[in-house]
């Protein structure tokens, strides 16, 4: 099983729809979650944080994590052509034996929104 | 780009040559990263550094090496270039509050293409 898994997509929404990315990862003690935007041929951007079970919302976004499932997700409403993407998850994983961790990436999805 | 600069952009090299990749950030952050990202297996840590001097390999680090002589400069070595080492590589950062688990911010990016 791999760190952190992605939906494979791609995704197709139209305009103004809800768009629901989901992510799953491996370590049940990991604290830290991120979700990237990376648009082609450009580098990832950071876009949400987080850290506590739960929904945190930041304009059309919202990040939810639920611990227990070793699940976090990204919805976006109102979704605009310019979201379209790809957007990977990001969580931190420990090692073998140890406390300490580093981030995995997911391979990402690739979303696509359509006027 | 959060203050960081990738040098070169673009880089066409020959199998078997020497090749290193720049990274500097203007940030006075810690914790410096370098990933290749290639279709099919996201992005992955090659190599990070948490301080001056001090550096530790990633998941993908034969035929790389690293340096950091100073805060702000992390430089990528590939000690003899092969076809397989054709990708695209970022540099990323974070603050030393976060560890290596947490927010990163990355470069624009450096597209190698060895022949």
């Amino acid at each position: 099983q791999k760190e952190v898994e992605q939906n494979s997509g791609p995704l197709s929404v139209p305009e103004g729809a809800i768009a629901s990315l989901n992510c799953t990862y491996s370590d049940r003690g990991s604290q830290s979650f991120f979700w990237y935007r990376q648009y082609s041929g450009k580098s990832p951007e950071l876009i949400m944080s987080i850290y506590s079970n739960g929904d945190k919302e930041d304009g059309r976004f919202t990040a939810q994590l639920n611990k227990a499932s070793q699940y976090v997700s990204l919805l976006i409403r109102d979704s605009q052509p310019s979201d379209s993407a790809t957007y990977l998850c990001a969580v931190n994983i420990r090692g073998r034996g140890s406390t300490l961790g580093r981030l995995y990436f997911g391979r990402g999805t690739q979303l696509t929104v359509w006027p | 780009d959060a203050g960081i600069t990738q040098s070169p952009r673009h880089k066409v090299t020959e199998t078997g040559t020497p090749v290193t990749l720049r990274c500097h950030q203007t940030e006075n952050h810690r914790y410096m990263y370098w990933y290749r990202q290639d279709p099919g297996h996201g992005l992955r840590l090659i190599h990070y550094s948490y301080g001056v001097k001090d550096t530790d390999k990633g998941e993908v680090s034969d035929g790389y090496s690293v340096s950091r002589s100073k805060t702000e400069d992390f430089l990528l070595t590939l000690e003899s270039a092969t076809s397989s080492q054709t990708s695209v590589y970022f540099c990323a950062i974070s603050a030393g509050t976060s560890g290596l688990d947490g927010e990163q911010y990355f470069g624009p990016g450096t597209r190698l293409t060895v022949t």
